[in-house]
Parts: C-alpha cells; structure tokens; sequence
C-alpha cells in the first residue's frame, strides 16, 4: 500500500517560490511505470494537473504553469519536490501529490496560502 | 487537451433514491475515465477506473458505464455518506483532465 506525505511551508508570500516536498512509502519512485504527480486545487474549485517526473528523471509539466513550475525526483531518499517561482494569490491552493497510473492514488494535500 | 465536462452540476436527492451522473469527453478517450468523491477537507477517492471497474473496498452501489466520450456514474441506493462531490478525470492523453465536479447534495 503506497503512502504519500506532503510537507513544506504553508505560507508563502508573493513573488517568492513556492517548494513542496512529497515522501513516498510502500514503493520506489526510481521505479518505472507510475508518474510522480503534482495535482492542485484552488479553494471551492475543481481540480488541476501540475506536472509529473518519470522514471530516469523524464518531466512533463502543464502549458499553463509550464514556466514557472519545476518537478525533481531525489531517489536516494524516495522523495520529489514540486517548485513553483513568482506566485500570486491566485496559487493559493491544496497541493496533492500524487502516484499516477491506471488510476491516481493521492497524498493528503498540503494547504498553501500566498500572501501578498 | 481533452475537455472533460459533468453534468449535472448539482444533483439533489433523499437518502435511498438513485443518482445518475454523466461525464462528456471532447474526444474519445476509449474507456480511459476514473470517478472519485471528494469530501471537504481530504483528498479524492477513488471509486470507478477504467470506465467500469470498482476499485478495492467500494460499495457495489457504485458503478460506471460508458467509453468513447459518454460515461456515467451511478449510485443505486444513495446512502448518508455517499453525499459529497463526484469528478471524473481521464488518462487518455496527457495533460490528465478532470471534469468540473457534480455535487450531490441532501434534498
């Protein structure tokens, strides 16, 4: 059974990075075939695919976010981070990690609020 | 990107009734869909992949239908804890997409 844990600031003042780090139990992220995942979701919104990394470090990230947003695996610690540069107000939101194949299985979220 | 879109986007019913839930692709997606419910407060849940196959520990009332670009979640007999926000996301393509949300609400 797979656990995810988000951890890192919950406030974050704008303009500055955003970094979450998410710690994986119950399987290796330097393992092929799931996508390492983040997901979010802005208060009483839906929900918002981020980006993920893959196996051997590969990274896809959403065209919308694209530019500011950088995903990194440390497989030695079974972990992967999410960094989100210049944020506004408007990234305030629950993060989810996640581990993504057939189906998404989620971490808990993290709330983070950006204050200006 | 796959444009996921659910209606309703509230259902209101009573305890025991059946709720009927649609979820429309812009394109086929094959039977690529998962459906999760959400309660404030904690992550989704997963309840129905691949279009039609309960995932582990989920309630028979809960099943899905459909493939190409029409699915559907039906709950046959709502019980009290079955009242919160259903989505449906697919994994045909990426970006992964998730439809907008159907809140299921007490009448």
């Amino acid at each position: 059974q797979v656990e995810l844990q988000e951890s890192g600031p919950g406030l974050v003042k704008a303009s500055r990075t955003l970094s979450l780090t998410c710690t994986v139990s119950g399987d290796s992220i330097s393992r092929g075939f799931y996508y390492w995942t983040w997901i979010r979701q802005r208060p009483g919104k839906g929900l918002e695919w981020i980006g993920y990394v893959y196996h051997g470090g590969t990274t896809n990230y959403n065209t919308s976010l694209k530019s500011r947003v950088t995903i990194s695996a440390d497989t030695s610690n079974n972990q992967f981070s999410l960094n989100l540069s210049s944020v506004t107000e408007a990234d305030t939101a629950v993060y989810f990690c996640a581990r993504v194949a057939t189906a998404i299985d989620w971490g808990r979220g993290t709330l983070v609020t950006v204050s200006s | 990107e796959v444009v996921l879109t659910q209606s309703p986007a509230t259902l209101s019913l009573s305890p025991g009734e059946r709720a009927t839930l649609s979820c429309r692709a812009s394109q086929n997606i094959n039977n690529y869909l998962a459906w999760y419910q959400q309660k404030p407060g904690q992550a989704p849940r997963l309840l129905i992949y691949d279009a039609s196959n309960r995932a582990t520990g989920i309630p028979a009332r809960f099943s899905g239908s459909g493939s190409g670009t029409d699915f559907t979640l039906t709950i046959s007999s709502l019980e009290p804890e079955d009242f919160a926000v259903y989505y449906c996301q697919q994994r045909s393509s990426w970006p992964l997409t998730f439809g907008g949300g159907t809140k299921v609400e007490i009448k």
